[in-house]
């Protein structure tokens, strides 16, 4: 069966700060990922997706970025935290069909920026 | 652009009590997901709609879709505590992205 693992599970980093979030998943080959923030009144919001190694699509412009160094990893990083950056970020991972497939959550990280 | 949105955003019902959360969507999407989430935890996949007039059940859950409405509605039967955390619809962008809605929370009271 498939699992998706996440860390850390908590973070507090200063302003300023660089950030590097870790997202794998096992029991599955060439997964499409997907990094998610989730913020208080600003809902769920898609960061970032990939559908291979080094494909990353960016939803939204911002300080951060993600890589896919191998097919199961994903990760979100930024080089200077802000505060708008504290929230629950949220991978996940579906095979197949992009667009109709289902997407599955992992664990998440909370990140408070001070 | 496609938007969601879910009413109520809160909710409190007595346990035993039926009642409905809807999801409402701006553009066309011929899919739709449901998901829950309890406190600090991550969500949990409760139902994949995919095409007009789609049922599915699941204990006291039943979700459905009316894509010429672009409506979903998830049905709570006879509400027990168990049940209470925030449900999230989604509906699936062009791209493969999903777009959430902001969420209703549920508490079932006894």
């Amino acid at each position: 069966s498939q699992t998706i693992h996440q860390w850390p599970a908590t973070l507090v980093q200063p302003v300023g700060s660089p950030l590097s979030l870790e997202c794998t998943v096992e029991g599955t080959s060439n997964p499409n990922l997907y990094w998610y923030r989730q913020a208080a009144g600003r809902g769920l919001q898609l960061l970032f997706y990939s559908v291979g190694i080094g494909q990353i699509s960016s939803e939204v412009p911002q300080n951060l970025s993600a890589s896919r160094p191998q097919d199961r990893q994903f990760i979100l990083s930024s080089k200077k935290l802000l505060l708008s950056d504290s929230g629950f970020y949220l991978c996940a991972w579906s095979v197949g069909d992009i667009l109709t497939d289902t997407q599955y959550f992992g664990p998440g990280t909370r990140l408070t920026v001070l | 652009e496609l938007k969601v949105e879910q009413n109520p955003l809160f909710l409190s019902m007595q346990e035993g009590k039926n009642y409905t959360i809807y999801c409402n969507y701006s553009t066309t999407s011929d899919r739709l997901y449901w998901y829950r989430q309890d406190p600090g935890k991550s969500l949990e996949s409760l139902f994949v709609l995919l095409s007009n007039g789609a049922v599915k059940q699941e204990g006291r859950l039943m979700a459905s879709l009316d894509t010429k409405a672009r409506l979903s509605t998830l049905h709570i039967t006879a509400a027990v505590h168990d049940l209470s955390a925030t449900y999230f619809c989604a509906v699936g962008g062009s791209q493969g992205n999903l777009i959430f809605g902001k969420g209703t929370k549920l508490s079932v009271k006894p």
